[in-house]
């Protein structure tokens, strides 16, 4: 199994302001992903983090608003930027566990945009 | 479209067995998975089924895989209080995870 720690696990911030969410995995994965987890609501995939690549994107996410970097196999970060108050939600990063049957999770970042 | 479908709440008394039923949409999901998540916890794997059973049996935990209906369901047996979480049904889709919107489990006294 793999052991993923997530920072900040919470955070208040101004609007129009950006902050950087980072996750480390204890062993090296192929895939991370990046899930919003609005309130009353499931997880919602944002990106798939590529290391070497550019992340993918899903529909509804650009990267102007969720920079995403993967500098190497056990870490990558979510920047969500120019925040709104609608950006408020708990923020998840995961990476796939051995042979693809998997995933594990990071412990969330709580944001709050005021 | 890509819902997983799961019902919001589900209350159940100390001791009985919960049962948490879901519906999900592609019926090439080649794993299907019951992950748990705690009050202010992340996610934690519960356990997972390929598609190609019917059954799994885990402890308490049983899953049940109808691929006709694409219906999947989570047994917990002699639910205790530390069960009490959301429950969240997924599938894999195109190498993504689709989760459905979680069900609540109340355990009552």
């Amino acid at each position: 199994s793999a052991v993923i720690s997530q920072k900040p696990s919470r955070d208040i911030c101004q609007r129009g302001t950006s902050l950087t969410i980072q996750c480390q995995v204890d062993s090296q994965v192929t895939m991370m992903f990046w899930y919003r987890q609005q309130p009353g609501q499931s997880l919602t995939l944002i990106a798939t983090a590529n290391q070497g690549s550019e992340a993918t994107y899903e529909s509804g996410f650009v990267i102007d608003k969720f920079p995403i970097s993967r500098p190497n196999l056990t870490f990558s970060t979510l920047t969500v930027s120019n925040m709104s108050p609608e950006d408020s939600s708990i923020y998840l990063c995961s990476a796939e566990g051995h042979l693809n049957t998997e995933a594990f999770f990071g412990q969330g970042t709580r944001l709050t945009v005021v | 479209g890509e819902d997983v479908e799961q019902s919001l709440f589900l209350s159940v008394r100390e001791g009985d067995s919960s049962v948490i039923n879901c519906t999900y949409t592609d019926s090439s999901s080649t794993y299907l998975y019951w992950y748990k998540q705690e009050p202010g916890a992340g996610l934690q794997l519960l356990t997972y089924i390929f598609s190609n059973m019917d059954m799994k049996q885990d402890q308490r935990l049983t899953v049940l895989l109808n691929k006709k209906d694409k219906h999947l369901s989570l047994r917990i047996a002699d639910t205790q209080t530390g069960d009490s979480a959301i429950y969240f049904c997924a599938e894999t889709l195109d190498d993504k995870i689709i989760f459905g919107k979680g069900t609540r489990l109340h355990i009552l006294p």
